[in-house]
């Protein structure tokens, strides 16, 4: 069965570091996410992104936080000068098409800022 | 705007005996319904959904659930517990508008099955 996969499962950076996060979606999956979840919190939206361009994102997606679809396949959810309350988990999630499908989600990059 | 709650952010049953987590949600338009479970050092794998067929729907590993419009819930159901069920579940809302689709998360409930 298709799946999404990310790299790395675990990313340490010093903080004020900029770290890419990367996500391969499902091939034939027209919707791209990304979430958060903080140790022992609820997963939480960032970002939704369909047909090359934002479609939503939360307010915790500021502008330290950028994605991109560089090449088709890959999309990576890219954070500027790194914080200490950035680390959590992210999750990178696909869907083939709107709010009804439902969303498959990678193992999560675990992202420890020091 | 859609939320979930989640009732119980711990539940114990014993190998054997009926599962039951609790979610209720609050939508100012007809909702999509999720179950996903997390088990360690893993993503999100999805149960099951509702997206107004069947109220009662049937999902992997013999869970099902309820959509009861009346009650706003959508409670996570298995008859017979097994050690495997021990995982985190999370219960996520998604709106029938717009194009972000973006899921809404309850705060998940912590299964522990005793042998």
């Amino acid at each position: 069965e298709p799946e999404v996969t990310q790299t790395p499962s675990h990313q340490v950076t010093q903080m004020g570091q900029e770290v890419i996060l990367r996500c391969v979606p499902i091939s034939n999956h027209l919707y791209f996410y990304w979430y958060r979840q903080i140790l022992g919190q609820k997963v939480e939206f960032l970002v939704s992104f369909y047909n090359n361009e934002i479609s939503e994102k939360s307010e915790i997606f500021d502008d330290q936080f950028s994605v991109e679809r560089p090449d088709g396949s890959n999309f990576t959810l890219k954070i500027r000068s790194t914080k200490l309350e950035d680390s959590a988990m992210y999750f990178c999630a696909s869907s083939e098409q709107g709010s009804n499908q439902p969303q498959h989600f990678g193992d999560g990059t675990r992202l420890s800022i020091l | 705007a859609q939320s979930v709650t989640q009732l119980g952010s711990h539940v114990s049953v014993s190998e054997g005996a009926l599962v039951l987590l609790r979610c209720n949600y609050s939508s100012s338009v007809p909702p999509y319904l999720f179950w996903y479970v997390q088990y360690p050092n893993q993503g999100l794998q999805l149960l099951l959904k509702y997206t107004s067929a069947a109220t009662l729907v049937k999902g992997i590993n013999g869970f099902e659930a309820e959509f009861k419009k009346s009650e706003t819930s959508f409670h996570l159901t298995k008859p017979s517990a097994h050690m495997s069920d021990a995982a985190e579940y999370f219960c996520a809302v998604s709106s029938r508008v717009g194009t972000g689709n973006q899921f809404y998360f309850g705060t998940g409930t912590s299964l522990t099955v005793i042998p």
